[in-house]
């Protein structure tokens, strides 16, 4: 069965320092994999998404995602946070071989202090 | 581009009565999704359209949830009668139809059952 995994509830960094929030898989087959933001009282809102090729994907706002097959994780990543990027981020997966279902992690609180 | 409208964006209602949401995916996309986001957890598929049939609503309670997405464009999610523990948000998603592509979601329909 697929499933993601975000074992962090709650990530806090200061503006200004690198973020990362982390996110393992479990899936048959090649994964499809995606970081969604959520701010509050709204939809989800795509940030990027690994298909296939380099394992460094880049999305918006300067978010970047790593994929790593033998560790089965795709965390997202900034260089430098910023207030603004306060707000509930989810990853999912969609095995290659299956319709278009996404099968979403728990999601991970990030906050970010002046 | 427009993106995925849904409405109403919010909506209260007694136990045991009915409600029905409404979605109007992004031009053109031929797939169509209803997720339930329960507080505190990641979107669940409850329904997935190819045009207008059913592809996967394995997920959906159908002694008491409906979907349909007549003429292959507009979806209604129906609830008859609502439970307590359907109290979550109703997220409409649509895509392409490539199996790589992306899901674009609407801002949701919060339920509130009292």
């Amino acid at each position: 069965a697929q499933s993601v995994a975000q074992p962090e509830d709650q990530v806090n960094v200061a503006e200004g320092n690198p973020l990362t929030v982390k996110c393992t898989y479990s899936v048959s087959g090649n994964p499809y994999l995606f970081w969604y933001v959520q701010y509050p009282n709204r939809g989800l809102q795509f940030l990027l998404k690994y298909i296939t090729g380099d394992n460094l994907v880049k999305g918006s706002y300067g978010f970047e995602a790593e994929f790593n097959k033998s560790q089965t994780s795709f965390h997202l990543k900034k260089p430098s946070a910023l207030v603004s990027d306060s707000a509930l981020y989810f990853c999912a997966v969609r095995a290659s071989l299956q319709g278009g279902k996404l099968i979403f992690g728990q999601g991970t609180e990030l906050s970010v202090k002046p | 581009e427009a993106g995925v409208a849904q409405s109403p964006r919010y909506k209260i209602i007694e136990k045991r009565q009915s409600v029905a949401f409404w979605c109007n995916p992004i031009s053109g996309h031929a797939t169509l999704y209803w997720y339930q986001q329960i507080l505190g957890q990641g979107p669940k598929l409850l329904i997935q359209f190819q045009n207008n049939g059913v592809v996967d609503d394995s997920q959906l309670p159908k002694d008491r949830f409906s979907a349909e997405r007549l003429k292959g464009v507009d979806s209604t999610l129906k609830i008859q009668p609502a439970k307590l523990e359907d109290s979550a948000v109703y997220l409409c998603a649509s895509m392409s139809g490539v199996s790589t592509d992306t899901q674009y979601f609407g801002p949701g329909t919060r339920l509130t059952v009292l």
